[in-house]
C-alpha cells in the first residue's frame, strides 16, 4: 500500500455542476494517474502527471482537467459533469514506469 | 490504435482446479506488461513482465510473456476461493498504460 487516499469516496452530483476529486499520496512518488473504470471497459487512463505542474492527456481526457501543484496531490476536475461521467475513479502512483499503486477509488454518480 | 484483449471474460472453476488466463496486445513501443488482481476494491499488483520467455512466479501464480506472438498468460494452480477476483492485464507503451477489460474468475468450494 503506497499510502494513497482519495476524497470524496462517494459523490452524487447533478448534470452541469463542476466536480473535483482529490488524490493524496504520502510516498513521494513522481508519477500520478487518474483512471475511470466502467463495466466492459476495464481501467481507462484519463490524465497523468510526471511531476509537479507536468501533466498530459490519456486515452479518455475529454471533459476532464487536472492539476498538480504539489508532489503529494493530484486533482481531477469535471468542468461540467455529464451522466456519461458516472463511473468509479481510481488514482494511482508510481516511482517511474511500470508498477502502479492504486487508491481506494471514488464512486461518482451524475444524475 | 493500441489495444489489450483478455480472454475469457469470465471463468467459473472449483477449488483445486488450474486456470490459465490470456492477454493479447497490439501496441506501439511496448515497454512492459503487468498483471493485477482486483477484488472489491483497488487493483493490486501481481507481476511485471518485460522479457520474452522468462517466467515470473509467486506461490501458486505464474506468468510468462511472448513478445513475438504478443501475448501473456497468467496461470493459477490449485485454485482457492480466495483467488476469486477480476484479473487485469495492462500494457505500458510510451507513457500510456492500456488495460484489458479483465477476466472475472470465480472459484467455487
Amino acid at each position: 500500500d503506497a499510502g494513497i487516499t482519495q476524497s470524496p469516496r462517494h459523490k452524487v452530483t447533478e448534470t452541469g455542476t463542476p466536480v473535483t476529486l482529490r488524490c493524496h499520496q504520502t510516498e513521494n512518488h513522481r508519477y500520478m494517474y487518474w483512471y475511470r473504470q466502467d463495466p466492459g471497459h476495464g481501467l481507462r487512463l484519463i490524465h497523468y502527471s510526471y511531476g509537479v505542474k507536468d501533466t498530459d492527456k490519456g486515452e479518455v481526457s475529454d471533459g476532464y482537467s487536472v492539476s498538480r501543484s504539489k508532489t503529494e496531490d493530484f486533482l481531477l476536475t469535471l468542468e461540467s459533469a455529464t451522466s456519461s461521467q458516472t463511473s468509479v475513479y481510481f488514482c494511482a502512483t508510481s516511482l517511474g514506469p511500470g508498477e502502479q499503486y492504486f487508491g481506494p477509488g471514488t464512486r461518482l454518480t451524475v444524475t | 490504435e493500441d489495444k489489450v484483449v483478455q480472454s475469457p471474460l469470465s471463468l467459473v472453476v472449483h477449488e483445486g482446479d488450474t486456470v490459465t488466463l490470456n492477454c493479447s496486445y497490439e501496441v506501439t513501443n511496448f515497454r512492459s506488461l503487468l498483471w493485477y488482481k482486483q477484488e472489491k476494491k483497488a487493483p493490486t499488483f501481481l507481476f511485471m513482465l518485460t522479457s520474452s520467455g522468462i517466467e515470473k512466479k509467486s506461490g501458486r501464480l505464474s506468468s510468462i510473456l511472448d513478445k513475438k506472438e504478443l501475448f501473456s498468460i497468467l496461470n493459477i494452480t490449485a485454485t482457492q476461493t480466495g483467488d476469486s477476483a477480476v484479473y487485469l492485464c495492462a500494457v505500458e507503451a510510451n507513457n500510456d498504460m492500456r488495460f484489458g477489460a479483465g477476466t472475472r474468475l470465480t472459484v467455487k468450494p
